[in-house]
């Protein structure tokens, strides 16, 4: 089982500041995908952003962005410009061609005004 | 185009008692997903469905947890008879992994329903 690894179990940024998130992964295969997901209060899973490990260009919307070492198997996010509606927990998961999404155990970011 | 649709949002009910939960995926899409979220367990993959056949089920707890998926536009989880420690928040999510869309591989996710078992 591919396994996922949040080691932050909260941050805390102040509102137009800069957060980073890791999230590190376990696998053996080359082929794989990557995203991050938010889930603020309303608890609605909201796709932030996803990467192909086969690119390696790092992927960007908007304010967010990662940063992915495939070596060593870290996908990292930053979030610039931090808003008030960024408050939410933040769940990086990693995903085979399987289809199945495995979720690391999550950040929760507050954004303070 | 609405997102995936799950009903009811809220379910509260009785230990033993029968819940079914219900699922509309994004038109066009072809796989269909069910998780569970919990504090101890955080999201764990249940089940999942391919143009309406489960394809692995290997992440349902028990026999009594059941899905089905009759047509490409429903599916429901089942749980009979319910338990406390069955308590979570549920999520369908579908995805698009034919067509060669932007998006594909991408699982979009509902709201949730929040079930809590007495």
């Amino acid at each position: 089982a591919q396994t996922v690894t949040q080691s932050q179990p909260e941050m805390s940024v102040q509102e137009a500041e800069t957060v980073t998130l890791s999230c590190t992964y376990d696998t053996s295969e080359n082929n794989y995908y990557l995203f991050w997901y938010k889930q603020p209060p309303s608890r609605q899973m909201i796709l932030v952003i996803r990467q192909e490990a086969y690119k390696q260009q790092n992927a960007t919307e908007n304010r967010f962005s990662v940063n992915f070492q495939k070596a060593a198997k870290s996908f990292s996010l930053k979030i610039s410009d931090s808003q008030l509606g960024d408050t939410a927990m933040y769940f990086c998961a990693f995903m085979l061609n399987d289809y199945k999404l495995s979720f690391g155990a999550g950040t929760t970011v507050t954004v303070r005004a | 185009d609405a997102g995936v649709i799950q009903s009811p949002r809220h379910e509260v009910t009785e230990m033993g008692q029968e819940v079914t939960l219900r699922c509309k995926p994004i038109s066009g899409h072809d796989y269909l997903f069910w998780y569970r979220q919990t504090m101890m367990r955080g999201l764990e993959l249940l089940i999942y469905f391919n143009n309406n056949v489960p394809i692995d089920d290997s992440g349902m707890p028990e026999d009594r947890f059941s899905a089905k998926m009759p047509n490409a536009s429903f599916s429901t989880l089942k749980i009979q008879p319910s338990e406390p420690r069955d308590s979570a928040v549920y999520f369908c999510a579908s995805s698009q992994t034919s067509g060669g869309a932007a998006s594909t591989d991408t699982q979009y996710f509902g709201p949730g329903t929040r079930l809590t078992v007495l």
